[in-house]
């Protein structure tokens, strides 16, 4: 098994530019989550799936969009991209905690999109 | 949401045994504590999860005392591989986790 895996590893855009990054996962987790990382920082979440076909904000969802057409696939867009999203963004996804009676909350994170705005 | 304090860094030595103390005053009764370890460009990876007393595992151990306003990750017997950041984390749910800056660990040979 795969696990996580990210598309692409690194990219370089300007500012203005979209583009869109790859999610996908092998384990049959209903959730999925995107973050994004920035120097000397934790990770903060920006979007959340718990299932196909629904999305949610996070805590910083301005200026991504995101879509789960498919359970095993979570796409995260940038419209306009901007220097303040200059950063390393991970993709995770997950069981359902609740099922677990929320103790079962283990994310299983890929190896990470190194983005840069110019 | 509940907020998590650690230390921004600590050293140790190879075979040594290293605690990584996190505050969390407000905790809720249905959050859960959970570490990660994060090495240089990789994500996060799941160490251990408890609610209250001790868990064990293969690499670790996770104390919380009664009243879980705090927690302790035990690393023991630390080897170079080992050098990470340690992100504490409580959450009751798929939408709460939330990473602090986490705890720069360095194991000195």
């Amino acid at each position: 098994n795969a696990g996580v895996t990210q598309t692409p590893k690194f990219r370089v855009l300007k500012t203005g530019q979209s583009m869109t990054l790859l999610c996908a996962q092998d384990m049959n987790h209903e959730y999925m989550y995107w973050y994004r990382q920035d120097p000397g920082m934790g990770l903060r979440l920006i979007h959340y799936s718990v299932g196909e076909g629904t999305t949610a904000k996070g805590e910083v969802p301005d200026g991504y969009n995101v879509s789960r057409l498919k359970k095993q696939n979570f796409l995260l867009g940038l419209e306009s991209a901007a220097p303040s999203q200059t950063s390393v963004y991970f993709c995770a996804s997950s069981y359902n905690p609740q099922l677990a009676g929320g103790s079962n909350n283990e994310q299983f994170f890929g190896p990470g999109t190194r983005l840069t705005v110019l | 949401l509940a907020k998590t304090t650690q230390p921004i860094s600590m050293d140790s030595y190879e075979g040594q045994e290293v605690n990584i103390t996190c505050s969390h005053n407000n905790i809720a009764t249905n959050d859960y504590i959970t570490w990660y370890q994060q090495f240089p460009s990789q994500g996060p990876r799941f160490i251990i999860q408890g609610y209250k007393t001790k868990v064990t595992n293969e690499v670790a151990s996770l104390f919380i005392p009664a009243d879980r306003k705090s927690s302790t990750l035990s690393l023991p017997r630390v080897s170079l591989s080992d050098t990470a950041v340690y992100y504490c984390l409580v959450s009751g749910g798929y939408n709460k986790l939330i990473f602090g800056a986490g705890t720069r660990l360095a194991v000195h040979p």
